[in-house]
């Protein structure tokens, strides 16, 4: 099954204790992105990759880190979490970035399942 | 100002009627539009995506678009209860080299028996 996998799908912890949120994909997808959302906030693009070694900053990316060593797997790494990080994190995927997937929609993004993430 | 704005709602409408929601974005430059449904705690799922201007239907889906008043629009035809979700405007225009896919805030449906 084509799809976006994303661990853990909840986890509390505490302020500085590092994690990492991993996100794998089987659709063998260029693109990849990580996203979060805040109630009233709506979707924000924390970083996103165009493909293998290619990682680039959205508009949150403050206090995360990512890596695109493989063209499959894009974790997001929290290396020292804060509370104003707890918040629903999407990974999400496509064939093609942006304009560049133009009529055919090879830019829809497929996303992952979620990961709540509390920090105390 | 927002680069992609939806009414926050909650929309409410009788089930069977037709539910319209509204976008309007900022980048005159946007090109490719997506609407997105998503229930609450799960991830968004794609409903539809338009590249051009006109009308694009799919079942009882139709999403429109007009580039020169920079609006989308998402109708939804004999709604049902289980359409009762907030849906996801989102565009993809030239800020960020044309990579960059911005979400509005999602509009809340609510479809009444």
């Amino acid at each position: 099954e084509a799809q976006v996998t994303q661990n853990p799908r909840y986890l509390i912890t505490v302020t500085g204790k590092k994690l990492t949120v991993t996100c794998s994909q089987n659709m063998n997808h260029e693109y990849m992105s990580w996203y979060r959302q805040d109630p009233g906030l709506g979707l924000r693009q924390i970083y996103y990759s165009m493909n293998v070694e290619v990682t680039d900053k959205g508009d949150v990316p403050e206090g995360y880190k990512v890596s695109r060593k493989e063209k499959r797997n894009f974790p997001l790494i929290l290396e020292s979490p804060s509370p104003n990080q707890t918040s629903l994190y999407f990974c999400a995927s496509s064939f093609r970035p942006g304009l560049a997937g133009g009529i055919t929609g090879a830019n829809v993004l497929t996303f992952g399942a979620g990961s709540r993430l509390t920090v105390l | 100002q927002k680069e992609v704005e939806q009414n926050s709602g909650p929309l409410s409408v009788p089930e069977g009627a037709i539910a319209s929601l509204n976008c309007t974005y900022s980048d005159r430059g946007s090109q490719s539009f997506f609407w997105y449904r998503q229930y609450s705690g799960k991830s968004p799922e794609l409903i539809m995506f338009i590249y051009s201007n006109g009308d694009k239907e799919d079942g009882r889906f139709t999403a429109q678009l007009n580039k020169a008043s920079q609006y989308v629009s998402l109708l939804i035809r004999d709604s049902q209860p289980s359409d009762s979700a907030t849906y996801l405007c989102a565009a993809i225009g030239i800020t960020g080299g044309g990579n960059k896919l911005t979400f509005g805030t999602g509009t809340q449906l609510k479809v009444e028996l």
